[in-house]
């Protein structure tokens, strides 16, 4: 079935350091991707989501494209804040459902 | 307006004994999932629900798991007999359709099964 594998964490940075998350994903046809983030105590939010190749989702100065090419979704971002410290998870849409992967846990340090 | 609540937030039960957990959608959506996520298996779907057509049961990790939606709204998931494996946190999540992915997750309920 569809999958999807992102890297391991946990991933630590310094404060305004540039942020990739690789995600790279398995599926029959063309699914909606998704990035979600989960912080300290709270729940699972929309960071962000792309619904067709070369798609660029962006949000909180984050952004993903969808590359069908490489079916790739990796997470960027510029310069991370301490504020951006959270799990991280990449989905795509299956059917009725989403499908996440195992998560990557960002650690900004100030 | 109001998201997606859970109750209860926190339940330690006993190996054996029955669990519901309740799960309150956005108002106007018509589609409603619950998801587990556990050290082991990260996130795991286990059920959907869209308006009156019979639910997607095909995450249900056994037959002790057990979900209905009451008037199209509120869900309850049960978890009969419980297992210390059945130790998670609960998700509930819901869209406006089901051509609409964007998800609206709860807080969750911790489930402890000493």
């Amino acid at each position: 079935g569809d999958s999807v594998t992102q890297m391991e964490g946990p991933v630590t940075l310094s404060e305004e350091a540039c942020l990739t998350i690789n995600c790279t994903y398995t599926a029959t046809g063309y699914p909606s991707l998704f990035w979600y983030v989960q912080y300290p105590g709270e729940g699972l939010q929309l960071l962000l989501k792309a619904t067709k190749a070369d798609d660029k989702g962006s949000n909180k100065g984050f952004e993903a494209t969808y590359r069908k090419e490489t079916t790739s979704f990796h997470l960027e971002k510029g310069s991370v804040q301490v504020s951006d410290s959270a799990v991280y998870f990449c989905a795509l849409e299956y059917g009725n459902k989403l499908v996440f992967g195992a998560g990557t846990i960002l650690r900004v340090k100030s | 307006g109001a998201g997606v609540s859970q109750s209860p937030s926190n339940k330690v039960t006993e190996k054996g004994k029955d669990v519901e957990l309740r799960c309150d959608p956005i108002s106007g959506h018509t589609a409603l999932y619950w998801y587990r996520q556990s050290l082991g298996q990260g996130l795991e779907f286990l059920i959907y629900f869209q308006g009156n057509s019979a639910p997607d049961k095909s995450g249900l990790p056994s037959d002790r798991f057990s979900a209905e939606r009451t008037g199209g709204s509120v869900s309850t998931l049960t978890i009969q007999r419980t297992q210390q494996e059945d130790s998670a946190v609960y998700l509930c999540a819901s869209s406006f359709d089901r051509l609409d992915y964007e998800q609206y997750f709860g807080p969750g309920t911790r489930l402890t099964v000493t």
